[in-house]
């Protein structure tokens, strides 16, 4: 069956813009996850949604990065006037349910702030 | 804050080898632990998932052990082959008293090499 995707797998944006990350769970997952990935920090995660709920938003970097979904099922991830920071490999996951299931991840979009 | 070290960052060995790759955390209250390799460039694949209230996982010739009390899990990978060159990266899942969930936490990984 069809994995977790994640579109655009690369986008370049000059700093200052905005741009919008898409994440297509496997359906039938209720629990969706998105991290970050970069070079510093290793992997680290941002937001979590529970059907079209994000229980706790605090992990997200700034204000300028915010996160939705809609139907429970796809998920955008808009960060807001771009920083060269931004620069990162952003992850999504999904899982059958919230509590202790195992996440299966999409392969990534490589977001590069120039 | 939970954190996972996994040592070491780095291993070579030749092919056909047995080796344990090991991963530690602070907070024994975790809910499980997953493993997951990632090829250069790629997403993460799950290898296995030990929840909380198990010892150990097997998938072919790997094997997951996991010791809640002293926080500390290994991935076990038998008979070594090229193709297992990857960073493997373990990760915990905290648990809470009210139940749900949060996101993994994952350590920095192990960057195996398999050679020829």
């Amino acid at each position: 069956g069809a994995g977790v995707s994640q579109s655009p797998s690369n986008k370049v944006t000059e700093k200052g813009k905005d741009v919008e990350l898409r994440c297509d769970p496997i359906s039938g997952h209720t629990a969706l996850y998105w991290y970050r990935q970069s070079l510093g920090q290793g992997l680290e995660f941002l937001i979590y949604f529970q059907g079209n709920s994000a229980p706790d938003k605090s992990g997200l970097p700034s204000d300028r990065f915010s996160a939705e979904r809609t139907g429970g099922s796809v998920s955008t991830l808009t960060i807001q006037r771009t920083q060269q920071e931004d620069s990162a490999v952003y992850l999504c996951a999904s899982s059958s349910r919230a509590s202790g299931s195992e996440q299966y991840f999409g392969p990534g979009t490589r977001l590069t702030v120039t | 804050k939970q954190e996972v070290t996994q040592i070491p960052a780095a291993l070579s060995v030749p092919e056909g080898e047995n080796l344990v790759l090991n991963c530690s955390f602070t907070d024994s209250a975790i809910y499980n632990l997953q493993w997951f390799r990632q090829d250069p460039g790629k997403g993460l694949t799950s290898l296995l998932l030990i929840q909380s209230s198990q010892r150990e996982q097997t998938s072919g010739r790997l094997n997951a052990s996991l010791d809640k009390s002293s926080g500390r899990s290994t991935l076990y990978i038998a008979a070594s082959q090229p193709g297992d060159s990857a960073t493997y990266l373990c990760a915990s899942l905290r648990g809470y008293s009210g139940g749900g969930a949060d996101g993994l936490t994952f350590g920095k990984g192990t960057h195996l090499i398999i050679q020829p």
